[in-house]
């Protein structure tokens, strides 16, 4: 398997622009992540799905980000309008089971101007 | 306090050194997770213990429920190893949290 599949790998924009995240687990893997990375908080989960299902989605910052998985396969991350605060690494992770080691994507470096 | 707390923050060492990284969390949990970040910004998940020792070449994370800690050893370090190490946990309603990691630098 290729791994979880993040695109774009890097997106610069301006703000008050939309920007869709993309995400392709692992196949088979029934959990799927979405986390955010800055230096001043680290590592946050935003939101995570069981079998294209959220779970939980008490880490997304605000109505400006939303996240939708059609399918086991695909997964999208959504921030309408950006904001030059949402300027982070992206990162996406998929695993067999909630508890089971978590594989991580490349993440994709937002910058909002 | 922090719930998740890591030792050291930075560590330099020499190549072929041991190394020594601690976890120690406050809250209950159902499990641990080591973590690896590059430089280049890669996350690469390492352990996942609920309890007693795994080992993957040359590391070995241990992880004693009863004293809420957890340790990440590399044995014969070596410059690739250098990267940002992080402990995370998570508990029964599966809120992770986040150690703010230890930067490792081996120096060949």
């Amino acid at each position: 398997d290729a791994g979880v599949i993040q695109s774009p790998r890097h997106e610069v924009t301006e703000m008050g622009q939309e920007v869709t995240l993309r995400c392709k687990p692992i196949s088979g893997h029934d959990y799927l992540f979405w986390y955010r990375q800055t230096m001043m908080r680290g590592l946050e989960l935003l939101i995570y799905f069981n079998n294209n299902v959220p779970i939980d989605d008490s880490g997304m910052p605000e109505d400006r980000f939303s996240a939708k998985m059609p399918n086991a396969s695909f997964s999208t991350l959504k921030i309408q309008p950006s904001e030059p605060r949402d300027s982070a690494v992206y990162f996406c992770a998929s695993s067999l089971f909630r508890e089971e080691t978590q594989y991580f994507g490349p993440g994709t470096r937002l910058l909002v101007l | 306090k922090n719930e998740v707390e890591q030792s050291p923050q930075n560590l330099t060492a020499q190549e072929e050194e041991f190394i020594t990284i601690n976890c120690s969390y406050s809250v209950g949990i159902s499990a641990l997770h080591w973590l690896q970040q590059h430089p280049g910004g890669g996350i690469v998940s390492l352990f996942m213990l609920s309890s007693g020792k795994k080992k993957h070449g040359r590391l070995i994370a241990t992880i004693n429920i009863q004293e809420k800690h957890s340790s990440l050893h590399i044995t014969a370090s070596h410059p690739r190893d250098s990267a940002v190490y992080i402990c995370a946990v998570s508990g029964s309603n599966y809120q992770l949290i986040w150690g703010a990691g230890t930067k490792l630098i081996i120096k060949p």
